[in-house]
């Protein structure tokens, strides 16, 4: 039973670029939820995408946008990227028809932005 | 505005030694409160969780103390061990329709079990 899986591990941007993370959902989960973790700090809520939609949405600017996949996949972008945008971001799937709560996370993707 | 407020950020527990780590919340709507285990270069993890109903659940070494009316919740591990050296997250949650909702993690607590 495959996890929830995130490419890229490492990636390094310079300030005004765009970058595009993505994450497959642990097998048989249909919700992905995008976390952001600074050096530190606990995880801050994205977004989180269902049924190809934006469910929830965190305090984050519209420079971070999502999209999900069909096949429940999904992927973050974030454009004119900040140096502030350097962190952890997280990858989290879930199960909302059964009305569980468990999120899963993934081993995240590493953002420096020099 | 945190809504999760999580101490201490670091302890020190000698092995076989018990640890614990608090949360308190302000958001009563909050109803579902899990905690996360985290090791450097890893995605947090699930130790385990509880819901308002109850006050108390264990799972193994581990066990959730929830005191709803003082909006406080804790963790303690048991008989700690090397192993057990990770950090800590506690979280919240409000229900939406369905389950896995946006979580609102505290700040994050530093174990660290020595010999």
């Amino acid at each position: 039973d495959a996890g929830v899986t995130q490419s890229p591990t490492h990636l390094i941007k310079t300030r005004g670029q765009q970058v595009t993370l993505r994450c497959s959902p642990k097998s048989g989960h249909d919700t992905v939820s995008w976390y952001q973790q600074a050096l530190g700090q606990g995880p801050q809520f994205i977004f989180q995408y269902y049924e190809e939609e934006e469910r929830q949405r965190g305090n984050f600017p519209d420079r971070f946008s999502g999209h999900q996949f069909p096949n429940y996949s999904s992927e973050l972008n974030v454009n004119a990227l900040l140096l502030g945008d350097s962190a952890l971001y997280l990858c989290a799937s879930s199960l909302v028809g059964t009305k569980k709560e468990t999120q899963y996370f993934g081993p995240g993707t590493r953002l420096l932005v020099l | 505005q945190q809504q999760v407020k999580q101490s201490p950020q670091s302890l020190i527990v000698q092995k076989g030694g018990i640890s614990i780590i608090n949360c308190a919340y302000e958001n009563t709507a909050f109803d579902y409160f899990p905690w996360y285990q985290q090791f450097p270069g890893k995605g947090p993890a699930l130790l385990i969780a509880i819901r308002p109903d109850v006050s108390e659940k264990k799972e193994g070494r581990f066990t959730i103390s929830f005191n709803k009316s003082a909006k406080q919740f804790s963790l303690h591990i048991m008989d700690s061990q090397p192993g057990d050296s990770a950090t800590y997250f506690c979280a919240a949650s409000k229900g939406l329709t369905g389950g896995g909702n946006k979580l609102t993690f505290g700040t994050g607590t530093q174990l660290k079990v020595e010999l």
